[in-house]
């Protein structure tokens, strides 16, 4: 696609319940990352994909975080028995280049997760 | 302390001011970016520089590798800059995921 896509836009919960936060990023852009960004606090680092694999989740939280990515494409970030403290803004960022130092990131327009 | 430390934190100026935005780093780094995030929008990448000066339209972006330091200039600001301008640095690994300082809110007045 032209741009990096997330979905849903918005999402409202229930706490305890599952939430599936989906990015497509830009075709052909094998780097694909993970930020969050919690009211008043600046974005924070989750995960790091390149291709299918994460070399690198030092970010997530607890282990109620999950992420996978399919077909060098698509990635589902996955949270469970979902927290007040989850809720927050969910951005995706994705870049041609391996470490995103060449050609930069591309954000998406994030997902606002909010848990009641 | 953070690794990345923007100031000021907020920033009011009336249209037409020259604005600078400053940012100052810790640790070393592959590459400096700056982005800009209007309210409820998403992130724009607005700059991406490893070494001296670079200029999309008003907007001026410098960086001193030995200081460890950047700065985002806007020049003949307008409302329409108003918005969160954010600094992040790329580490050196190969993962170079992106750690950010806390941003500057920016607010232009006629």
């Amino acid at each position: 696609g032209a741009g990096v896509s997330q979905s849903p836009s918005n999402k409202v919960t229930e706490k305890g319940k599952d939430v599936e936060l989906r990015c497509d990023p830009i075709s052909g852009h094998t780097a694909l990352y993970w930020y969050r960004q919690s009211l008043g606090q600046g974005l924070e680092f989750l995960i790091y994909f390149q291709g299918n694999s994460a070399p690198d989740k030092s970010g997530l939280p607890s282990d109620r975080f999950s992420a996978e990515r399919t077909g060098g494409s698509v990635s589902t970030l996955t949270i469970q028995r979902t927290q007040q403290e989850d809720s927050a803004v969910y951005l995706c960022a994705s870049s041609p280049h391996p470490s995103g130092q060449r050609y930069g990131y591309t954000f998406g327009s994030g997902t606002r997760l909010t848990v009641v | 302390k953070n690794e990345v430390e923007q100031s000021p934190q907020n920033l009011t100026a009336q249209e037409g001011e020259f604005i600078t935005i400053n940012c100052s780093y810790s640790v070393g780094i592959s590459a400096l970016h700056w982005l800009q995030q209007h309210p409820g929008g998403g992130i724009v990448s607005l700059f991406m520089l490893s070494s001296g000066k670079k200029k999309h339209g008003r907007l001026i972006a410098t960086i001193n590798i030995q200081e460890k330091h950047s700065s985002l200039h806007i020049t003949a600001s307008h409302p329409r800059d108003s918005a969160v301008y954010i600094c992040a640095v790329g580490g050196t690994g190969t993962a170079s995921k992106l750690t950010f300082g806390t941003g500057t809110r920016l607010q232009v007045t006629l």
